[in-house]
This record gives structure tokens, C-alpha cells and sequence, in this order.
């Protein structure tokens, strides 16, 4: 059973350049969030995909926008890419909206380097 | 003031201590408690889930959360090299805002033999 699979693992960005981070998620899951981590900071939430549509968002900047595809995968679009958004961006996968939606599976991350 | 504060750390403890990790919260609405575990470069991993006040156990570890004083625990006993990791507590308000969780900084553990 695959997990939660993300691309690319690494990531090398000048500022004000543009960069896409793509997510599938875990098998049977229908739901995809981002979170962005920094280094030595737990993750924070981005936003939340279901049904194709942003259910979600939080504290992040118009900059930072989404996209899910009919086949539950997702995409993280950073558009004019500033040096504070080198991190750690994390795709999580979860089932619906049931109780069971806090469990979130986590990939293992794209780590994105703004020089 | 962050709405979890988690102690950073780091700790370091000998092989089969019992660990003791801890968040305190200020948001009320949280019902949904989590304990991840992150090893270095990899995402977090969900280790104990929790709804509400109470204590779950699964084999080593155990997860306590007293909502009434807006604070939870994670009990390693007999802790393991292979334990060492950075542990996140995770939690959510549930309803609406199904899947948005609020992380705590980590605690950077190390488990030496």
C-alpha cells in the first residue's frame, strides 16, 4: 500500500522565481493538505484540498495557491518565491470530513532552498 | 503567545528511561490531540491519536490529555535508541476545521545506549 508520495525531494529556487510541489496521496484518501515547515518549528498549515475544491487556508499569503486533481493528487504552487519560504513543505492525506479526518499521513516532504 | 507551546528541548535520556513529553494549549476548542514522531528529514508520523479528555495506551507509549487544564502528555517507557526522533504535538477543533491541525515547536529526544 503506497503511502504518501511527494516530488521532488529537493529544490532550488532564486527569489522571485515560481515553484510547483506536487503530492499523491495514500491510497483510499480523498483529502490532501500542505503544511510548510521551518527549520526547527513545528508545521504549519497551508491549506486543505477535498473535491477539488480549497476547503480551507490559513495564515499564508495569496502567493501560495493550490490545486487537486480528479485523482485526489495535489499540487503547491509558490508564485514570487522570497528567501523566508525556504523549508520544509509537507503533503498530508487524510479520508473526508468524518472524525477520522485528524489522521493525517504525512509524505516526507519537499525541501525547498531560496537563494 | 503561541496557541501550543511544546518545551524544545532538547532532552537526551538513557536507554529504558521512561520519557516524559508535554504541550499546554490555549484554544479551547481543540478536542483532537495528536502525538507525531519526525526522524530527521522525513515527514512526521502519526504515533497516538486522541478525542477528548482521557489516556490511550498502545504498547510503550501512553497519551494523556487533561482538557480541563489544557495540557497533554506523551510516556515513553523503556525507551529505545531507536526512539530518538523529534516528537510534535499536533491538535485540531475538529468540525469545520477538520484536518487543519496546530503543531507544537517538537522536542528533540535522544535515547543513548
Amino acid at each position: 500500500d503506497a503511502g504518501v508520495t511527494q516530488s521532488p525531494t529537493h529544490l532550488i529556487k532564486t527569489r522571485g522565481q515560481q515553484v510547483t510541489l506536487r503530492c499523491s496521496p495514500k491510497s483510499g484518501h480523498d483529502t490532501v493538505s500542505w503544511y510548510q515547515q521551518a527549520l526547527g518549528q513545528g508545521p504549519q498549515f497551508i491549506f486543505q484540498y477535498y473535491e477539488e475544491e480549497e476547503r480551507q487556508r490559513g495564515n499564508f499569503p495569496d502567493r501560495f495557491s493550490g490545486h487537486q486533481f480528479p485523482n485526489y493528487s495535489s499540487e503547491l504552487n509558490v508564485n514570487a518565491l522570497l528567501l523566508g519560504d525556504s523549508a520544509l513543505y509537507l503533503c498530508a492525506s487524510s479520508l473526508g470530513f468524518t472524525g477520522s479526518n485528524e489522521k493525517l499521513f504525512f509524505g516526507s516532504g519537499t525541501q525547498l532552498s531560496v537563494l | 503567545q503561541k496557541e501550543v507551546e511544546q518545551d524544545p528541548g532538547p532532552l537526551s535520556v538513557p536507554e529504558g528511561a521512561i520519557v516524559s513529553l508535554n504541550c499546554t494549549y490555549s484554544n479551547s476548542a481543540f478536542q483532537y490531540f495528536m502525538w507525531y514522531r519526525q526522524y530527521s528529514r522525513k515527514g512526521p508520523e502519526l504515533l497516538m491519536y486522541t478525542y477528548s479528555s482521557g489516556n490511550k495506551e498502545d504498547g510503550r507509549f501512553t497519551a494523556q490529555v487533561d482538557k480541563s487544564s489544557k495540557y497533554i502528555s506523551l510516556f515513553i517507557r523503556d525507551s529505545q535508541p531507536s526512539d530518538s526522533a523529534t516528537y510534535l504535538c499536533a491538535m485540531s477543533a475538529g468540525g469545520t476545521s477538520y484536518g487543519k491541525l496546530t503543531f507544537g515547536q517538537g522536542t528533540i529526544l535522544t535515547v543513548h545506549p
